[in-house]
């Protein structure tokens, strides 16, 4: 399963967009690429999901480029609620390898 | 829609004693995902279920650890006997699988808080 390296925490002010990368060199022909989302307390919610090229939902945006080494979580306009560790996952089966995570902390 | 239901929320018990953990996935879903999570080692899976039947039990710590689904609609963690190491918050995921080649979104339930003193 293809490793994944990003930022172990970030900091922003509300109304913000923030970028977190995440590199993954090693990424298989047939793996996608998952982000999720964990507040304290809760279990990891997913956010978006991509193979290529750029996907978005009403939560956020996931730019992948063309060789798909990296990707990047993009949250615009962040909220204090934002605030949360964020998880780049790549695979293409069930089993989820979690990382650290980045920790983004959202400030007034 | 109700989502993924663990119980207990807290438990906290005595070393040696045997704790079990409970899970209700999502109606529908067929694939059940148990992971343990420690501020040292972060997020684990320990074992998941498809169709309730174990595919990948090699996160399972040691034999004190098992894990069972007799339906597709409730599995249960037990630790026996439990130690102090095992303190931890283990969440219960639940997805519905497409197969071999699946990577369906796992649905998170909320977590047990174990404290094993």
């Amino acid at each position: 399963l293809a490793k994944t390296t990003q930022p172990i925490s970030m900091d922003s002010y509300e109304g913000q967009e923030v970028n977190i990368t995440c590199s993954h060199n090693n990424i298989a022909t047939n793996d996608y690429i998952t982000w999720y989302q964990q507040f304290p307390s809760q279990g990891p919610r997913f956010i978006i999901q991509g193979y290529k090229t750029k996907v978005t939902n009403e939560v956020a945006s996931l730019f992948i480029p063309a060789d798909r080494k990296s990707s990047t979580l993009s949250l615009p306009r962040v909220s204090l609620s934002d605030t949360a560790v964020y998880y780049c996952l790549v695979g293409n089966t069930d089993k989820l390898i979690f990382g650290t995570g980045t920790r983004l902390q959202v400030f007034p | 829609d109700a989502g993924v239901i663990q119980s207990p929320r807290h438990e906290v018990t005595e070393m040696g004693q045997e704790v079990t953990l409970r899970c209700k996935p999502i109606s529908g879903h067929n694939s059940l995902f148990w992971y343990r999570q420690t501020m040292m080692r972060g997020l684990e899976l320990l074992i998941y279920f498809n169709n309730n039947v174990p595919i990948d039990d090699s996160g399972m710590p040691e034999d004190r650890f098992s894990a069972k689904m007799p339906n597709a609609s409730f599995s249960t963690l037990k630790i026996q006997p439990s130690e102090p190491r095992d303190s931890a918050v283990y969440f219960c995921a639940s997805s519905f699988s497409l197969g071999q080649s699946s990577n369906q979104p796992q649905h998170f339930g909320d977590g047990t808080r174990l404290s094993i003193l």
